[in-house]
C-alpha cells in the first residue's frame, strides 16, 4: 500500500534562518507531488506542485522553494525564513491530476 | 475569479444530523472533493462527486448540483468523533483544487 511520510512534525525557527522539509511517498511510482500551506481560518493553499522529476510549478511568488531530486521525494527550502512564513506544511500526492489527494502528516512552522 | 463558500463553524448534538453546505464558482468543473480534518492532523478523504446526485458512503453523504454551483455533506448519527474541520474542495478545467477555507463542526453531548 501507498504511505506518505513528512517530517519534521513541528518547527520552531528564527527569522533569518534556512528551512527544509522533506517528503516521501512509498509504494507507488510517479506520483503527482504537492506542498501546501494553511493558515488558521484559511484555506488550503498551494505553494508548489510536481509532475515528475525535475518538474516544478510555483503558484505562488515568494521566499520558498521546492525540489524534486527522486521520483518520489520533494523538498521545501527557503534560505532566509520571514515571520509570514509561519504556518502548518502539507506535503500530498495523488495518482494523477484528476484524482483525489493523500496527505502526509503535516509540520507545523513557528518563525519567531 | 474563483470561489468556494462554506460556514465557518457549525454546532450539532450527538446522535444527531447536519448538513455542511458549499458553493462554488470556478472555471471548468472537475468535480468536488470533501475532507474531514481534526485539529492539527492532515485532511483525509471523504467523498467526490462529479455527475449531480447524491453519493452515500456509510454515515456520511455528498450532494452535487452542478448548475447551481452547490455541494453539501450530510453526517448521520453524529459522534464525538465527527468533530472536526470539513473541507470542500473544487476542481476546476487544469485540474488544479480551490479549496473553501473549512467548516469546523462541533459535537455536544
Amino acid at each position: 500500500s501507498q504511505t506518505i511520510h513528512q517530517w519534521p512534525a513541528t518547527l520552531v525557527q528564527p527569522v533569518g534562518s534556512p528551512l527544509s522539509l522533506e517528503c516521501t511517498v512509498e509504494g507507488t511510482s510517479n506520483p503527482n507531488l504537492y506542498w501546501y500551506r494553511q493558515a488558521a481560518g484559511r484555506g488550503l493553499q498551494l505553494l508548489f506542485y510536481s509532475v515528475g522529476i525535475g518538474q516544478i510549478s510555483s503558484e505562488v511568488p515568494q521566499n520558498l522553494s521546492a525540489s524534486r531530486p527522486q521520483d518520489r521525494q520533494f523538498i521545501l527550502s527557503s534560505k532566509k525564513l520571514l515571520l509570514s512564513d509561519s504556518g502548518f506544511y502539507l506535503c500530498a500526492w495523488s495518482p494523477t491530476e484528476n484524482e483525489k489527494l493523500f496527505f502526509g502528516s503535516g509540520t507545523q512552522l513557528s518563525v519567531l | 475569479g474563483q470561489n468556494i463558500d462554506q460556514p465557518t463553524e457549525m454546532t450539532a448534538t450527538e446522535g444527531a444530523i447536519v448538513q455542511i453546505n458549499c458553493t462554488y464558482q470556478t472555471s471548468g468543473f472537475n468535480g468536488l472533493f470533501w475532507y474531514q480534518q481534526h485539529a492539527g492532523e492532515a485532511p483525509t478523504f471523504l467523498s467526490y462527486n462529479v455527475l449531480d446526485g447524491l453519493e452515500e458512503k456509510g454515515r456520511f453523504s455528498s450532494f452535487l448540483s452542478r448548475s447551481k454551483g452547490y455541494s453539501y455533506l450530510l453526517l448521520k448519527e453524529l459522534q464525538m468523533k465527527d468533530s472536526a474541520s470539513y473541507l470542500c474542495a473544487a476542481m476546476d478545467s487544469n485540474y488544479q483544487l480551490i479549496w473553501g477555507a473549512g467548516t469546523k463542526l462541533i459535537i455536544k453531548p
